[in-house]
């Protein structure tokens, strides 16, 4: 059975100063997916890793993937209140395509 | 059009009524999912049709049956609720199965009275 483990669950950030968010997987997968959502709103798509060593950045945000460790980490440079969200990241489960989701880590950014 | 809609945003109904979610989606994916997400929890999955066809069904009550009419349209027809079922229900597709992109909706904020 796939699990994903997100750590921490929840992150009290200070402005402006950088933070990691570690996300870990059970079995083989090439993919990974990081969310962002807000309280009552959908999921929005941040970043989807392909492959191995494969880096994504956008903005403040910065992803990356290593499949041999299967772990992926979410990088927040210089936090901003704007960041404040729930981040998910997911794995698909196996061959029917689902997504199989951490349990969140809740971001809370303080002046 | 990259969209994802879901129809309604918010529903309230009673554990007698019947109501039915709607989701659309017009880039040709050809699979379409329903996840169920409760208060800070992570989404769950509840079906997956692939060409029209359910491919999953992630032994969900029976009280929710999904509807595929075509390749555009996903329903979730809601009967005899329970106040345990109010939670945020969230349709996603994607080209296929596994595909690297899976796109959300906004999803449907329901309540169980």
């Amino acid at each position: 059975e796939l699990k994903v483990e997100q750590n921490p669950l929840f992150l009290s950030m200070q402005e402006g100063k950088n933070y990691t968010i570690y996300c870990n997987y059970s079995t083989t997968s090439d993919r990974l997916y990081w969310y962002r959502q807000d309280p009552g709103k959908s999921l929005e798509s941040l970043f989807v890793l392909l492959s191995n060593g494969a880096v994504k950045q956008e903005g403040r945000l910065m992803a990356s993937l290593d499949t041999k460790a299967r772990l992926s980490t979410l990088h927040i440079t210089a936090a901003v209140h704007d960041l404040s969200a729930t981040y998910f990241c997911a794995v698909v489960g196996g061959s029917q395509g689902n997504l199989i989701f951490g349990k969140g880590t809740k971001l809370s950014v303080k002046p | 059009d990259t969209e994802v809609t879901q129809t309604p945003k918010h529903l309230v109904m009673g554990m007698t009524n019947k109501k039915s979610l709607k989701c659309e989606q017009h880039m040709g994916h050809r699979a379409m999912y329903w996840y169920k997400q409760k208060a800070k929890k992570p989404p769950e999955l509840m079906f997956v049709y692939s060409y029209e066809k359910l491919s999953i069904n992630e032994s969900v009550p029976s009280r929710f049956s999904p509807e595929c009419p075509n390749s555009s349209l996903l329903n979730l027809h809601l009967h005899a609720l329970q106040p345990e079922d109010s939670a945020l229900y969230l349709c996603a597709s994607s080209w296929d199965r596994g595909t690297p992109e899976a796109f959300f909706g906004q999803g449907t904020r329901l309540t169980v009275v």
